[in-house]
Parts: structure tokens; sequence; C-alpha cells
């Protein structure tokens, strides 16, 4: 089944703790993003990768890495998450431009 | 940059036609996109539109203007499993073309 898969799909922790929340997709997409969702707003991008070890900001990059070592992996590293990075997060894949975005089924977290 | 305008909220009847409005302004575009999220899910797409006119796809169509920065996503028969927020997006291009920008979505709620 082609599909996006995210973990972990909820997770509590302090702040200032490193996490990764991994992402991997099965459609041999070129694409790959991160976006959070906040109460209220629609998708931010934080951001977005068009191939392997090629990675772009995209509008709310602060207080995040990512990495594409491999097509087919695309993790979000928070190196020291912080209350305000309490959120939702998606991961998404698509093949190159014009297509829609698969979306994996998101991430809660919160920082405490 | 990309800037996308969409009404917040609307409402309507089970069995009517609604019609929601997306207007934005950006410095490049490679397609416009709606999608549909449910409460808690993931976004799931909806419809593309990269030339102007109108795409028709069952019960969902969507209009494009390139012209006036304008797009619309009609819905027709509308059943009550289409309560949901309605994503408009616009995709970057050229060498942005994995950038990608969201309107804050409008919440549409179908009653009886």
């Amino acid at each position: 089944e082609a599909q996006v898969t995210q973990n972990p799909r909820y997770l509590i922790t302090v702040t200032g703790k490193k996490l990764t929340v991994t992402c991997s997709q099965n459609m041999n997409h070129e694409y790959m993003s991160w976006y959070r969702q906040d109460p209220g707003l629609g998708l931010r991008q934080i951001y977005y990768s068009m191939n392997v070890e090629v990675t772009d900001k995209g509008d709310v990059p602060e207080g995040y890495k990512v990495s594409r070592k491999e097509k087919r992996n695309f993790p979000l590293i928070l190196e020291s998450p912080s209350p305000n990075q309490t959120s939702l997060y998606f991961c998404a894949s698509s093949p190159p431009e014009g297509s829609e975005q698969f979306f994996g089924p998101g991430t809660r977290l919160t920082v405490l | 940059g990309q800037n996308i305008d969409q009404p917040t909220e609307m409402t309507a009847t089970e069995g009517a036609i609604v019609q929601i409005n997306c207007t934005y302004q950006t410095s490049g575009f490679n397609g416009l996109f709606w999608y549909q999220q449910h409460a808690g899910e993931a976004p799931t797409f909806l419809s593309y539109n990269v030339l102007d006119g109108l795409e028709e796809k069952g019960r969902f169509s969507s209009f494009l203007s390139r012209s006036k920065g304008y797009s619309y996503l009609l819905l027709k028969e509308l059943q009550m499993k289409d309560s949901a927020s309605y994503l408009c997006a616009v995709r970057g291009w050229n060498t942005n073309a994995g950038k990608s920008t969201f309107g804050d979505g409008t919440t549409l709620t179908v009653k009886p």
C-alpha cells in the first residue's frame, strides 16, 4: 500500500530534550516536506527536500533540522524543543512539480 | 513571497451548493491545489489547477484565474460528511518547486 508513515504519532516531552520524528514514504517520491499546524491555522512549511542531500528552508524553519540521506526517509529533528513547538506535525511527499502531496497521519507533539 | 486568503468559516445546508473562494499573491506559480481536512486527520487531495478554467471531478469542481490570482472550490449536492476544513495551496516554481504555501483553511459546516 502506497503510504507515508510517521513515528511517533503522539509524543509528550520536556523542554530541551532532543527528539526526532521519523518520516518514510514507499512511493519513490523525489519531494518531501514537513509542516506544522496550529489551531485555526493552515499548514506552515518547515523544511522541504527536492532530492537526496538537497534540503531548503520553508516558512518556519527556526528550531528545526532535517536530513535527506535516503530518498524514502526525511526525519525532523528538534535539538532543543521549546513549548512554542507544541503542535501537530505532518510529513508529506510528492513526485516533482505540479503533483499532489501525500500526507502522513500526523504527529501530535507536546513540549512541557 | 506568497500570500493566500480564504474565508475562515462557511455554513451551508445539506443538498445545497457552496463556493469557497481563495485569492493568492505569489512571486512564482506552479499550480493551485485544494485539500480537504477533517478534524485531527491528514489533508487529502481534492483538485489541482495549473491552467485557467474549470476542472470538474464528481461533486467537486475547481476554478482558476491566474490573471486575477483567484480560485474557487465548488461543492455540489452537499452531504453531512463534507463538513471539514478546505485548504487552498499554491506551489512554487523552478528552484522553489518544493515550496508550498497554504491558506489558513475554510471550515465548512453542513447542516441538515
